[in-house]
């Protein structure tokens, strides 16, 4: 079975540019949840998917950021514009059962840098 | 709000040592507690999950327990080996919430 995949898994851009990364769950999985680590800090979460309704997008930094999971299956995750504080590395992760109890199964994210 | 802490920050130790890792966490109304592995460059692989009515979870040479009067869940690892060097991260989910510590970084000298 196929785990969590991310792409792309670097990117590299110019402070202004748009980028969008994208996320596969684990095929059968309704939960879907985005994090990001910034440089020298803990992992921090952004927001949380069941199926393709936002449960939980109280981690979102500000509205630059556009998560979007159309038809529950993939997920991508829009910066727009970029800023320098953007840099880091955003994971996805997905589970079968809500978070509550769910195991997490983390994809090997994508490194975003932000020149 | 749930503050998530581990100590050490790193830790480094001879091959074939017991150790143990600390995680701590403000909110005891937890749901369940995970800890994670992470390499350099990689993402983060499950090592263990423990539900809130639990108190040990144990696979193979990893043993965590967790205390949620006390706040706190400890990984221990038996017989370490250069193979364990990685990251280590406890995340606790709290009402959907997951908050996750800055980890602490093992070393296992050969």
């Amino acid at each position: 079975e196929a785990g969590v995949t991310q792409f792309p898994s670097h990117s590299v851009i110019e402070k202004g540019q748009t980028v969008t990364l994208r996320c596969d769950p684990i095929s059968g999985h309704d939960n879907l949840y985005w994090y990001r680590r910034v440089m020298g800090k803990e992992i921090k979460f952004l927001l949380h998917f069941v199926k393709e309704s936002k449960q939980d997008e109280s981690g979102m930094p500000n509205n630059r950021f556009l998560a979007e999971r159309t038809g529950g299956t993939y997920s991508t995750l829009k910066v727009q514009p970029a800023e320098l504080e953007d840099s880091g590395v955003y994971f996805c992760a997905s589970s079968r059962t809500g978070g509550n109890t769910g195991e997490l199964f983390f994809g090997e994210g994508s490194r975003l840098t932000v020149l | 709000k749930q503050e998530v802490t581990q100590i050490p920050a790193a830790l480094s130790v001879p091959e074939g040592e017991n150790l143990v890792l600390n995680c701590s966490f403000t909110d005891s109304a937890i749901y369940n507690l995970q800890w994670f592995r992470q390499d350099p460059g990689k993402g983060l692989t499950s090592l263990l999950l423990i539900q809130s009515s639990q108190r040990e979870q144990t696979s193979g040479r990893l043993n965590a327990s967790l205390d949620k009067s006390s706040g706190r869940s400890t990984l221990y690892i038996a017989a370490s080996q250069p193979g364990d060097s990685a990251t280590y991260l406890c995340a606790s989910v709290v009402a959907s919430k997951i908050i996750f510590g800055s980890g602490t970084r093992l070393s296992i000298r050969p």
